[in-house]
């Protein structure tokens, strides 16, 4: 079965402190793995779409990075605008109709504190 | 920009109610998707449609319907609303098509129900 777990789910942050959020997978094949940003009471806002291990994608103070088993995104000097649930999601490899559903992690809760 | 909008931000219906939620895209997508979204438990997807009238359950179906009689719109339905289904419904919108395996999503804003 199709999994996808992120870790911490939770993370406090100084403004200036970078660090990194996990997403950890288990599919049978991987057509792509997405990012996205969720603000509370809105809907998810997408980020990266990454598809093949070693690729890297940037925008702003973010970097994501995919590995065959994980995936990271890198916070670097984070602003409190930062703050945020980040949703992780992966595509499997499939050539039903079903191919295009996405399997969602629980996401990160990130805060940034001035 | 893709825009995806629903039709209501707030919602409250009584237990046994029918209740309607519409969500509509804007950018000629082919394939469009119902989720709920609870503490704890994230992203579930109820059903989606990979084109007009076609449609597929996803995890979590029971206790809902869905219609897409048109390309931009996709109604999802509670036939007897219970308080269980009190939850934020997300619709989202991808491109699809068969050249287009590679398929992100994008979200409305969401429709948060409660079932008293």
């Amino acid at each position: 079965e199709d999994q996808v777990t992120q870790s911490p789910e939770a993370l406090r942050l100084q403004e200036g402190e970078s660090s990194s959020l996990n997403c950890s997978y288990t599919v049978s094949g991987l057509r792509g793995l997405f990012w996205y940003r969720q603000d509370p009471g809105k809907g998810p806002e997408f980020l990266f779409t990454l598809y093949s291990a070693g690729e890297e994608k940037e925008k702003e103070r973010l970097k994501a990075t995919l590995t065959k088993k994980e995936s990271f995104l890198h916070i670097t000097a984070p602003k409190p605008e930062d703050s945020a649930t980040y949703l992780c999601a992966v595509q499997p490899n499939s050539n039903s109709n079903s191919g295009y559903a996405l399997n969602f992690g629980k996401g990160t809760s990130l805060l940034v504190t001035p | 920009d893709v825009k995806v909008t629903q039709s209501s931000r707030y919602l409250v219906k009584r237990t046994g109610e029918k209740v309607f939620l519409e969500c509509v895209q804007d950018m000629d997508h082919e394939n469009m998707f119902w989720y709920r979204q609870d503490p704890g438990l994230g992203l579930r997807l109820i059903y989606f449609s990979y084109d007009v009238k076609m449609k597929e359950k996803g995890d979590i179906p029971e206790g809902y319907s869905v219609s897409r009689e048109k390309k931009e719109r996709f109604s999802l339905i509670l036939e007897s609303a219970s308080t269980n289904q009190t939850s934020m419904y997300l619709c989202a919108s991808s491109l699809g098509g068969a050249s287009n395996r590679l398929d992100e999503q994008f979200f409305g804003p969401g429709t948060r129900l409660t079932v008293l």
